[in-house]
């Protein structure tokens, strides 16, 4: 079981915007702003999309932005691509020993 | 051009020893902290040690007491040693570096290795 939870799978059509979320506790997410948002192709190591709750790397697509409120973050992915089919995980700060926690993955179906 | 490249994945018995490493290019080692991500073929990513540009280390309970990470700036390259290893730990590990430099670590990677296969099996 992970130590952030996120829904399992969600959908959407081309050009349409959709947005994940990954719920945490006051170890986490809700007391820190250091979440991250990876997308991840089969097959394929994960990609930062998002850092610091809502700083994007550079190169990557400003479709993509992250938010926080309390204990929940969230990923928007404006425009929907075919290619944004992907699984995508977040990840968090935490004051426990482990440091940092994930999410389960969300799995984008774009139909 | 950061590169990392893991070695050292295989197959090992249920409670046999594996030593993991990663060799870094393209930016200056020692500045940043650097991690070890596994991944359960078709499941999730799972969190498995951190290494801090000073040397602290962090794990999560899953492997800790069990598995020890470390590094030599001098060769750019962080280990992981796992060891008492069971068929849980079956997966394919990644190398990961830190986005930022110098300072607190908080999750961001931005560069991963193609990862290696840990199979643990009898």
């Amino acid at each position: 079981q992970s130590a952030l939870t996120q829904p399992a799978s969600v959908s959407g059509s081309p050009g349409q915007s959709i947005t994940i979320s990954c719920t945490g506790t006051y170890s986490d997410i809700g007391d820190y702003n250091y979440v991250s948002w990876y997308q991840q192709h089969p097959g394929r190591a994960p990609k930062l999309l998002i850092f610091d709750v809502s700083s994007r790397p550079s190169g990557v697509s400003n479709r993509f932005s992250g938010s926080k409120s309390g204990n929940m973050a969230s990923l928007t992915i404006s425009g929907l691509q075919t290619e944004d089919e992907a699984d995508y995980y977040c990840s968090s700060y935490s004051s426990t020993s482990t440091l940092v926690v994930f999410g389960g993955g969300t799995r984008l179906t774009v139909l | 051009e950061v590169q990392l490249l893991e070695s050292g994945g295989g197959l090992v018995h249920p409670g046999g020893s594996l030593r993991l490493s990663c060799v870094s290019s393209g930016f200056t080692f020692s500045r940043y902290a650097m991690a070890w991500v596994r991944q359960i073929p078709g499941k999730g990513l799972g969190w498995v040690s951190t290494i801090s540009s000073p040397g602290s280390t962090y794990y999560p309970d899953s492997v800790k007491g069990r598995f020890t990470v470390s590094r030599d700036n001098s060769k750019s390259t962080v280990f992981l040693q796992m060891d008492r290893l069971t068929a849980e730990d079956t997966a394919v590990y990644y190398c990961a570096r830190a986005a930022k430099a110098d300072t607190i670590f908080g999750g961001e990677v931005e560069y991963w290795g193609q990862g290696t296969l840990v199979t643990v099996s009898s």
